[in-house]
């Protein structure tokens, strides 16, 4: 089945500092990303919808130039958490539609901010 | 905008049927999915309706009704491993030959005893 590939699943970094995440369709090409957020106990929270080739769409509320998002081809996808701080440690996941109501998700960046 | 509402935590023991209920609110309105996650992971895919009525996956049963804008699913013959969230989301669609977006609700945290 598809399969989409998120690195790293853990990172710790300090604050004021940036950090990626790649996500990669492995066997299909994925025109749209979609990129979320889950703080402990809570809900998936789209943050925002990555197209190849064009702007992402973000959704309310969520900082365009704090989280940038980067869909340079049909298989790859990146968040970059830009000058991060203790708050915007949290899971963030990432997940493509394989076709109709078919979606499949990376497993996940645990992101610590000390 | 979109909203979801389901119960926050659902407990049952071992062999029993729970029904988890999901109200939404949501404009560009394509089907209700279910997915289960377990602490730390990835969501996994359970059940989706596109239209109104039963889908029937094993132990797994997922209902519709696009009028009253609700749904449930059905876990029957629980396990211990079905201890995990449980989280349905509307698949949202406003452009023809798009996928769409998943929004998801709250989450249910179900736990199965002895």
């Amino acid at each position: 089945g598809a399969v989409v590939s998120q690195h790293p699943s853990r990172v710790i970094c300090k604050s004021g500092t940036s950090v990626k995440i790649e996500c990669r369709s492995l066997d299909f090409q994925a025109t749209t990303m979609f990129w979320y957020r889950q703080f402990p106990k809570q809900s998936l929270m789209l943050m925002a919808t990555s197209n190849e080739g064009s702007k992402a769409t973000y959704e309310q509320g969520v900082e365009k130039d704090k989280f940038l998002i980067n869909h340079a081809s049909l298989t790859l996808s990146t968040l970059t958490v830009t000058s991060a701080h203790p708050e915007d440690s949290s899971f963030y996941i990432c997940s493509a539609n394989t076709g109709g109501y078919g979606y499949t998700f990376g497993s996940g960046t645990r992101l610590t901010v000390v | 905008g979109q909203s979801l509402e389901q119960p926050s935590e659902v407990t049952a023991v071992e062999g029993a049927i729970v029904q988890i209920n999901c109200t939404y609110q949501t404009s560009g309105f394509y089907g209700l999915s279910w997915y289960q996650q377990h602490d730390g992971g990835a969501p996994t895919f359970l059940s989706y309706n596109g239209l109104d009525g039963l889908e029937e996956t094993g132990r797994f049963s997922s209902f519709l009704s696009r009028s009253d804008s609700y749904g449930y699913l059905l876990l029957q013959e629980l396990q211990m491993k079905d201890s995990a969230s449980y989280f349905c989301a509307v698949r949202v669609v406003f452009l023809y030959n798009q996928g769409g977006k998943l929004i998801f609700g709250q989450g249910t945290e179900l736990s199965v005893k002895p």
